[in-house]
């Protein structure tokens, strides 16, 4: 069964610009979660999908956003980067069931914002 | 709300030595708990989890057992190897309203095991 999958695998942006970050679930998932990852934050919770609708949001500015589609797939946005927004942003999926399932991480998309 | 903390490290053993890496939490609920691992330039693998009140996970050496008396889910494996040389982040997992199950992490212990 093929894993999750992530791209692009890297990005390199200006601030002030916007960008667009896909999630591949593996296949018969139908929860996609985001997560951001900083040397100074650590791993945080930015949203989670189910069904196409999102279920669960962390503490984060409006300027990020999400949306899943039919088939699970999932996107991530964010509008006017900040330089802060530099970090790898981690997709997960689960079955969505219960809170003792297993989460799939991909490989992750590390954006740069100069 | 939820909070997981960890030893934060680094940690530098010399192979074959023994390794705890303390993790202890907060909860609302019954949270399940887990040991994810990160390898340099990767995203996260599931290394071990437990659902319930003394459950023992294991996989590849490592041992971690759910102590819902001390709140606490320490990762340990007795001979550490090379390969084992990594980030290991303990989080938690429970019910956070309109079925959504989210992970709250514990910052990581950075492992490295010198020959």
């Amino acid at each position: 069964k093929a894993g999750v999958t992530q791209t692009p695998r890297y990005l390199i942006k200006t601030r002030g610009q916007q960008v667009t970050l896909s999630c591949s679930p593996i296949s018969g998932h139908r929860s996609v979660s985001w997560y951001q990852q900083t040397p100074g934050q650590g791993l945080q919770f930015l949203f989670e999908y189910f069904s196409e609708t999102q279920r669960n949001k962390g503490n984060f500015p409006g300027r990020f956003s999400g949306r899943q589609f039919s088939n699970s797939r999932s996107e991530m946005n964010v509008s006017t980067l900040e330089l802060g927004d530099s970090a790898l942003y981690l997709c997960a999926s689960s079955l969505g069931a219960s809170w003792g399932e297993t989460q799939y991480f991909g490989p992750g998309t590390r954006l740069l914002v100069l | 709300g939820d909070s997981v903390t960890q030893m934060e490290g680094p940690v530098t053993l010399s192979e074959e030595a023994f390794l705890t890496i303390n993790c202890t939490y907060t909860a609302t609920g019954y949270p399940s708990l887990f040991w994810y691992v990160q390898y340099p330039g990767e995203g996260l693998q599931l290394l071990l989890k437990a659902t319930k009140a003394d459950d023992k996970g294991s996989n590849k050496g490592f041992e971690a057992t759910y102590r819902k008396e001390t709140t606490s889910f320490h990762l340990e494996k007795g001979s550490v190897q090379v390969s084992d040389s990594a980030v290991y982040f303990c989080a938690l997992s429970e019910d956070s309203g309109a079925g959504s199950y989210q992970l709250t992490f514990g910052k990581g212990t950075k492992l490295s095991v010198i020959p």
